[in-house]
């Protein structure tokens, strides 16, 4: 299973553009990457996730670069609602089973 | 729409007795899962369940853990002889189809204690 790599923390500032870096070099050809975030004492929620092309919607924007081997999460105006842990994923082969590492912590500051 | 439920969101027991959590995942999705997060910690894969197949139970850590979805909606995961360790929130999430192209969405958990 391809495995991902984050810094495990980043402050922002509110009101800008939030990029949260990923690597995943191991990742397979029929792989997608899935991005969640976890706010204190909720589940886990679902932001985007993409094969090969960028994605939006209306919550970030997705970057892939072009051989795959990492992406970009942009939160394009950060606010202080968007503190969280932010968890960059592989899906796994069967299932979608999906593996969280240890995620990136952000801190949006005023 | 409504997202997945699930029942109780606290529980307290004591070490040694059974208990039950409830998941209700969105209508008319055919995947389910089930996670555990210890305090501080990543989640933990435990269980999956695709439409009528065979559970995937590779990743419950005892037997003393079981889960079964009825009717192909309503999941329920059983503890046995609770201990300590096993405090946790546990989290149940559902999806489309179970697919890579299928974001699994969580609910909130229950968060268990054993005493």
């Amino acid at each position: 299973d391809a495995k991902t790599t984050q810094p495990p923390s980043m402050d922002c500032a509110e009101g800008r553009a939030a990029n949260l870096p990923c690597n995943h070099s191991t990742i397979s050809g029929n792989e997608y990457v899935y991005w969640y975030r976890q706010i204190h004492s909720q589940g886990p929620q679902y932001i985007i996730h993409g094969l090969k092309n960028n994605e939006t919607n209306e919550m970030a924007s997705l970057i892939i670069t072009e051989d795959r081997k990492s992406s970009t999460l942009i939160l394009p105006h950060a606010t202080l609602r968007d503190t969280a842990v932010y968890y960059c994923i592989v899906s796994q082969a069967a299932g979608n089973k999906l593996t969280f590492g240890g995620g990136t912590r952000v801190l949006v500051k005023p | 729409g409504a997202g997945v439920s699930q029942s109780p969101s606290n529980k307290v027991t004591e070490k040694g007795k059974d208990v039950e959590l409830r998941c209700d995942p969105i209508s008319g999705h055919t995947a389910l899962y089930w996670y555990r997060q210890s305090l501080g910690q990543g989640l933990e894969f435990l269980i999956y369940f695709q439409g009528n197949s065979a559970p995937d139970k590779s990743g419950l850590p005892s037997d003393r853990f079981s889960a079964e979805r009825t009717g192909g909606s309503v999941s329920t995961l059983t503890i046995q002889r609770t201990q300590q360790e096993d405090s946790a929130v546990y989290l149940c999430a559902s999806s489309l189809e179970g697919g890579r192209n299928s974001p699994l969405h969580f609910g909130n958990g229950t968060r268990l204690t054993v005493t």
